[in-house]
């Protein structure tokens, strides 16, 4: 079956650094989508990766390592308004997107 | 208005109600989403409509029934729903079917209690 992995929470402190990880276990891949989420809001748009490497967007960075199966997403600086899920999924071979449970992200001061 | 809109946030029914959550995109996406999400579990494709013409259905219960009369709009239609069926209800677009590169846009979902 498929499957996607992330830890279920996290606690980090404002201004350090977080990495979130992400293993799957898919039929095909074309690609990994990281996606936040804060409490009664809709899932936005964060990272696409298709290929190895890292991404950086500002203070969030995603990592790919299609042979090991895994991604993380690395948040730096962190700030207040970072508290929220982050949802790891991936475009699977029939282009269907498989999701994790999300990982909640708690920052404190 | 741009992006994705779901009306109503909030709803509370029966179990013998009938009800309807609605779903509008105004991106101009071809393919339409519905998604269940539960606490702690990853979200759960429903319904998946492309260019009006619904693609996937993931085996829903029968008192879910979905509806799409034109690309902008997406209906979700509930009837004799149970306890188990509470959770949020999203609705996303994507301009292609599995859209790579730029994913999904969600809408806020609504908060769906069933009583």
């Amino acid at each position: 079956g498929q499957n996607i992995d992330q830890p279920t929470e996290m606690t980090a402190t404002e201004g350090a650094i977080v990495q979130i990880n992400c293993t799957y276990q898919t039929s095909g891949f074309n690609g990994l989508f990281w996606y936040q989420q804060h409490a009664g809001e809709a899932p936005t748009f964060l990272s696409y990766n298709v290929l190895d490497g890292l991404e950086e967007k500002g203070r969030f960075s995603s990592f790919l390592s299609r042979s090991k199966g895994y991604s993380y997403l690395l948040l730096k600086e962190l700030q207040m308004k970072d508290s929220a899920s982050y949802l790891c999924a991936v475009l699977d071979s029939n282009y269907q997107l498989i999701w994790g449970a999300g990982t909640k992200l708690i920052i404190k001061p | 208005e741009t992006g994705v809109t779901q009306t109503p946030r909030h709803l509370v029914m029966g179990m013998t109600n009938k009800k309807s959550l609605k779903c509008e995109q105004h991106l101009g996406h071809n393919a339409m989403y519905w998604y269940k999400q539960s606490a702690k579990k990853p979200l759960e494709l429903m319904f998946v409509y492309s260019l009006e013409e619904r693609v996937e259905n993931n085996s829903v219960p029968s008192r879910f029934s979905p509806e799409c009369p034109n690309s902008s709009h997406l209906f979700l239609h509930l009837h004799t729903l149970q306890p188990e069926d509470s959770a949020l209800y999203l609705c996303a677009s994507s301009q292609t079917l599995g859209e790579p590169n730029y994913g999904y846009t969600f809408g806020s979902g609504t908060r769906l209690t069933v009583v």
